[in-house]
């Protein structure tokens, strides 16, 4: 158990729409990391947060965003999907001893 | 940012030692490498982390040569359960690009 929960588990949406994933932690942890996971291949750094500020981005547009709030919590929002946004969403989160990051279980997005 | 490149695929059988080697030529000064294991339709599960020389813990080691290019990641005595994908990564944490390569799948056969 890594103490890091995600929400929803699975989710359909439709191309065009929004979408917000949400990623919670134990306390304790203040960098949270959100990849993206394509089936087959090892998981994208999109970006990484660290008190309430994006500290790093890995190659996604703009219509990739996120928020990270006091109470261990974080969001990965969505705009304009694409077929191609469908994928394993996985966040991540950092502890303030060590570089070991503990991920979520995932969010299954599928775009149709 | 340091990449790494593995094996693709390994097969092994249940009670042998598995031995994965990672490359990573360009690592850092302030690269620590990690690995992960990871199951299907799940995240990535930490097992074991390093700077230098070895690092034991109660499921795997580490070996890390002196000049830091490479690291292997030894799983002794591999059960069915170890059936998985092996991620090999190096950096630190804060404001870096993580770089996952496709991983190590590993078989491990009865």
């Amino acid at each position: 158990e890594t103490g890091v929960t995600q929400s929803p588990t699975h989710l359909i949406k439709t191309r065009g729409q929004q979408v917000t994933l949400r990623c919670s932690s134990q306390s304790g942890h203040n960098t949270v990391s959100w990849y993206q996971q394509a089936l087959g291949q090892g998981p994208q750094f999109i970006f990484q947060y660290y008190r309430e500020e994006e500290n790093g981005r890995g190659n996604f547009p703009p219509r990739f965003s996120g928020l990270q709030f006091p109470n261990y919590s974080s969001e990965l929002n969505v705009n304009a999907l694409e077929l191609d946004d469908s994928a394993l969403y996985l966040c991540a989160w950092t502890g303030t001893s060590s570089y070991e990051q503990y991920f979520g279980p995932g969010t299954r997005l599928t775009v149709t | 940012l340091a990449k790494t490149t593995q094996p693709i695929s390994m097969d092994s059988y249940e009670g042998q030692e598995v031995n994965i080697t990672c490359s990573h030529n360009n690592i850092a000064t302030n690269d620590y490498i990690t690995w992960y294991q990871q199951f299907p339709s799940q995240g990535p599960r930490f097992i074991i982390q390093g700077y230098k020389t070895k690092v034991t813990n109660e499921v795997a080691s580490l070996f890390i040569p002196a000049d830091r290019k490479s690291s292997t990641l030894s799983l002794p005595r591999v059960s069915l359960s170890d059936t998985a994908v092996y991620y090999c990564l190096v950096g630190t944490t804060y404001g870096q690009n993580f770089v996952f390569g496709p991983g190590t799948r590993l078989s491990v056969l009865p």
